[in-house]
């Protein structure tokens, strides 16, 4: 079975600085992994996604990820945060046929003015 | 092109009612997966249609099921509702839903109150 731990519940940065949201997962095989963002009120929004294609996964909103098999992580970053930023996200792992969507916790991101 | 649509987005039923949630997917998405997200129990798989078959299931008990029409359009029914299914359901399309290159895109979801 596949699964996902976010290891943080909430980050604040202020706006402008670097953002860092971090995901380890576990699989039995090689993983698709992605990143989804909920504003509120909002359904989810694909922002990445790993299939192994390249280890280092660029998003939409100036946002990507990094596949490290080695450490079982993929990261979120953004050099510069912006108030929009300000959701909640998701680390997601699919099942092997790709069907079934694993959700982590979830990390509420705040970002001061 | 239009994304995911749920109808309706909001919805207040009481104990022992039952519910039905309509889900329209992305022209030419073939499989539709149905998610709750409660605040305790974050997002769970429900269920997952494609072809009007359902091919995957989530843990959840029978009260909840689903079907899928020919034109791909999916409903979930909730019957004998509890408190505890107060939550968002939340509705995803995929063009076949499965395999590396496939992505499941979300609608924004219907909310769902029991009183």
């Amino acid at each position: 079975a596949q699964s996902v731990t976010q290891l943080d519940s909430h980050v604040s940065v202020s706006e402008g600085t670097p953002v860092l949201l971090r995901c380890n997962y576990s699989s039995s095989y090689s993983p698709s992994l992605f990143w989804y963002v909920q504003h509120p009120n909002k359904g989810l929004q694909l922002l990445l996604k790993y299939t192994s294609a390249a280890t280092l996964v660029k998003g939409i909103n100036g946002f990507e990820a990094e596949f490290k098999k080695s450490e079982t992580s993929f990261h979120l970053t953004k050099p510069s945060a912006h108030m929009s930023d300000a959701a909640e996200y998701f680390c997601v792992v699919s099942d092997s046929s790709g069907d079934k969507l694993t959700f982590g916790t979830g990390t509420r991101l705040a970002v001061r003015p | 092109k239009a994304g995911v649509t749920q109808t309706p987005r909001y919805l207040i039923k009481t104990r022992g009612q039952q519910v039905t949630l309509s889900c329209s997917p992305i022209s030419g998405h073939r499989s539709v997966s149905w998610y709750q997200q409660t605040p305790g129990q974050g997002l769970q798989f429900l269920f997952e249609y494609f072809s009007e078959t359902q091919r995957n299931k989530g843990n959840f008990p029978g009260r909840f099921s689903g079907r899928q029409f020919s034109n791909s359009r999916s409903e979930m029914n909730v019957s004998t509702l509890e408190l505890g299914d107060s939550a968002l359901y939340l509705c995803a399309s995929s063009l076949v839903g499965g395999g590396p290159t496939d992505t499941q895109y979300f609608g924004p979801g219907t909310r769902l109150t029991v009183l």
